[in-house]
C-alpha cells in the first residue's frame, strides 16, 4: 500500500513566522503535490512536483514555496504566516505513469 | 478553467436506503474523474477512478458512472450503512486535479 506521511496533524503558528509542512512518500511516486482545503471553496493546488528538484506552481501559490531535494520528500514553506493561511493542507503523491493521487492524512495549521 | 460541482452539499438518509451523489464539470477534455472519501480532520481515500473512456466502475457497493459529453459523474452507494457517513468528494483530472466542494453524507442507524 501507498503510504504518504505529513509531519504533524496539528500545527500552532504565530504571524510572521516561517513555517514548514513536510510530506513523505514510500512508492518511489514522481509526482507530488501540495493542497490546501477550506469550507466552501474545496481543495485548492499550490505546488506540485513531477521530479526532484522542480516545481510547478499550482492554482494558489502566492505566499508558498516549496523544496524537494530528494523524491520521496516534498516540502511546503510558508515564509511568513499570515493568519489567512489557517487551513488544512493536505499532501498527495502520484507515480509518473498512473493515475491516482494518495492522500497523507493532512495538517491542521493555525496562524494567530 | 475547469469547474467542478457537488450537487446536494448535504445528504441524510436512513440505513439502508441507497446513496446516489452527483459531480458535474464544465470541460468535458478530461482523462479521468476520481471519487474520494474524507472523514472529519482526516486526508483522503481514494474510492474509485474511472477513465474518459469508461462509462463505469465497480467496487463492492459502490458504482460510478461517467458521462464525458454531458459532463456528469453519479457515485451510486448501495444498501448505506452510518459507517458510509463521510464527505465524498469528485476530481477531475484533465492535466492538473480539479476538486468539488464535496457532498457531506449523514446515515441514520
Amino acid at each position: 500500500d501507498v503510504k504518504v506521511t505529513q509531519s504533524s496533524r496539528y500545527l500552532v503558528k504565530r504571524t510572521g513566522e516561517k513555517v514548514f509542512l513536510e510530506c513523505v512518500q514510500d512508492m518511489d511516486h514522481e509526482n507530488m503535490f501540495w493542497y490546501r482545503q477550506d469550507p466552501g471553496l474545496g481543495l485548492r493546488l499550490i505546488y506540485f512536483s513531477y521530479d526532484v528538484k522542480m516545481k510547478e506552481k499550482g492554482d494558489i501559490p502566492e505566499g508558498y514555496s516549496v523544496s524537494r531535494e530528494k523524491k520521496e520528500r516534498f516540502s511546503l514553506i510558508l515564509e511568513s504566516a499570515s493568519t489567512n493561511q489557517t487551513s488544512m493542507y493536505l499532501c498527495a503523491s502520484k507515480s509518473g505513469s498512473g493515475y491516482e493521487q494518495y492522500f497523507g492524512p493532512g495538517t491542521r495549521l493555525t496562524v494567530t | 478553467k475547469q469547474e467542478v460541482t457537488q450537487i446536494p452539499a448535504a445528504l441524510s438518509v436512513p440505513e439502508g436506503e441507497n446513496l446516489v451523489l452527483n459531480c458535474s464539470f464544465t470541460d468535458s477534455a478530461i482523462y479521468n474523474l476520481q471519487w474520494f472519501r474524507q472523514d472529519p480532520g482526516k486526508g483522503l481515500t481514494s474510492l474509485l477512478l474511472i477513465q474518459s473512456s469508461q462509462r463505469e466502475q465497480t467496487s463492492g457497493r459502490l458504482n460510478a458512472s461517467l458521462d464525458k459529453s454531458s459532463g456528469r459523474s453519479t457515485l451510486y452507494i448501495a444498501a448505506s450503512q452510518p459507517g458510509d457517513s463521510a464527505t465524498y468528494l469528485c476530481a477531475v483530472n484533465d492535466y492538473k486535479l480539479s476538486f468539488g466542494a464535496g457532498t457531506t453524507v449523514t446515515v441514520r442507524a
